[in-house]
């Protein structure tokens, strides 16, 4: 069935530094969403992408729906950007939104 | 103002009591409405949707039901809790079959 495999599991970024996630896909996906999910449990949205690449502020997301996988890119990280990251992908099958398994962010001073 | 609203935020229940979450959307038409399920630490696995008052389809099947009774609520419920069924539920909404927005959640424990 359709899975998304995500990773790093888990990161750790000093202030100012910056990374990347990575989202693999096993079949082919109609669009993908990026979510960081704070403490208490609210998913915040970062990108919703059909293909192509966006920018927000300190945030990139790719997604190439023809490799099968998509990205995010963080730069000059900062203490608030700690949290949880999903990325989902949107299935061929109606309305299907398939997560990965996040990748918890830790940004230390 | 906030579009999407769950209730409650919270609830402890026991194992074989009868349970019922609900969700709201305020202010937009006829959207697509979902039910998610996260294990503490866990990832978001989704259980529910539908497109129309009246019409729900399952994803997967972990001994709960969903009603969509008027076109801005959507109810997730069951008649008998399991310890599984504890965790962090959300609802989420879509125009169609695009960018999907959650609310708040409600978090479970069943013991």
């Amino acid at each position: 069935g359709d899975q998304v495999e995500q990773s790093p599991s888990a990161l750790s970024l000093h202030e100012g530094t910056g990374s990347a996630l990575r989202c693999n896909f096993t079949t082919t996906m109609r669009a993908v969403q990026w979510f960081q999910q704070n403490s208490r449990g609210s998913l915040i949205n970062l990108f919703y992408l059909a293909s192509g690449t966006k920018e927000n502020g300190r945030l990139k997301s790719t997604f190439n729906s023809k490799e099968s996988y998509s990205t995010l890119h963080i730069r000059d990280a900062q203490l608030e950007d700690s949290g949880t990251y999903f990325c989902a992908a949107l299935s061929s099958s109606f309305s299907k939104l398939v997560f990965g398994q996040g990748t918890s962010l830790s940004v230390v001073p | 103002a906030q579009t999407i609203h769950q209730w409650p935020v919270a609830e402890i229940k026991a194992v074989g009591s009868p349970l019922s979450l609900g969700c709201t959307i305020k202010g937009k038409s006829s959207p697509n409405l979902y039910w998610y399920w996260q294990a503490t630490g866990g990832t978001l696995q989704q259980l529910f949707y539908s497109i129309t008052v009246g019409q729900v389809e399952s994803v997967v099947q972990l001994n709960l039901s969903a009603s969509r009774p008027k076109d801005d609520q959507f109810i997730l419920s069951t008649e008998k809790l399991l310890l599984s069924h504890s965790g962090f539920y959300l609802c989420a909404w879509s125009l169609e079959q695009y960018e999907q927005y959650f609310g708040p959640g409600t978090r479970l424990t069943v013991l």
